[in-house]
């Protein structure tokens, strides 16, 4: 069946960096995009950015811009995102979907990882 | 970037009709997407597009639009619907997307 799983739970301290692991299956990974979501304790959900697993093309949210990387690895069907110098605030759950875009996101969401936890804390 | 506004909660009877809305100036040009989320539980896409609903989604679930709101419709609202409810959609530029703040739906 089609699905995206993701990386296990991670604690880190402030000014690390985190990367989160998003594995595809069911479906030809090449032909869709990656979006990145993270959702605070008890927050709404905010869209972090979007990746063409089709070029590896990247559009991210402005307030992630300069500590967001996002890449594919098509020849084992992952997505990876990467947050720099982490604060506080970013502790979240980080989730991977699958974007029916690969020039650009589409916004329609199909398809959820499970999620990951990030911790931050001193 | 834009911004869309949902009204953070909304209670309906169970059985009878409920409507959520998302306002923006997004949605002029793009259409929103719903997603239900249940605690503890990743975002489920409920409408996409026009009014689409992705395979497994019951038939209670419609969503419209007009100007700068999208419409998400549980006719005959059950118990299970009790969730959060979030929109979506594409930001003025096209390539970034922006969620509305999310509506706690509770079914009496």
């Amino acid at each position: 069946q089609v699905q995206l799983v993701q990386s296990g739970a991670e604690v880190k301290k402030p000014g690390a960096s985190v990367k989160v692991s998003c594995k595809a299956s069911g479906y030809t990974f090449t032909s869709y995009g990656i979006s990145w979501m993270r959702q605070a304790p008890g927050q709404g959900l905010e869209w972090m950015g979007w990746i063409s697993a089709y070029n590896g093309n990247t559009n991210y949210a402005q307030k992630l811009q300069g500590r967001v990387t996002m890449t594919t690895d098509t020849s084992t069907s992952t997505a990876y995102m990467e947050l720099r110098s982490l604060r506080s605030d970013d502790t979240a759950v980080y989730s991977c979907a699958r974007d029916p875009g690969t020039v650009t996101t589409l916004g329609a969401f199909d398809i959820w990882g499970q999620g990951t936890m990030v911790t931050v804390s001193s | 970037s834009s911004e869309l506004t949902q009204d953070p909660a909304v209670s309906v009877a169970l059985g009878q009709t409920v409507r959520i809305t998302c306002q923006g100036d997004s949605l002029r040009s793009y259409y929103a997407s719903w997603y239900q989320q249940k605690p503890g539980q990743a975002p489920v896409l409920v409408i996409y597009g026009k009014n689409n609903r992705p395979s497994g989604i019951p038939d209670r679930f419609s969503g419209s639009s007009s100007g700068y709101t999208a419409s998400l419709t549980i006719t005959g609202a059950q118990a299970e619907d009790e969730a959060d409810y979030y929109c979506n959609s594409r930001d003025s530029s096209g390539y970034h997307v922006v969620f509305g703040g999310g509506t706690k739906l509770t079914v009496l």
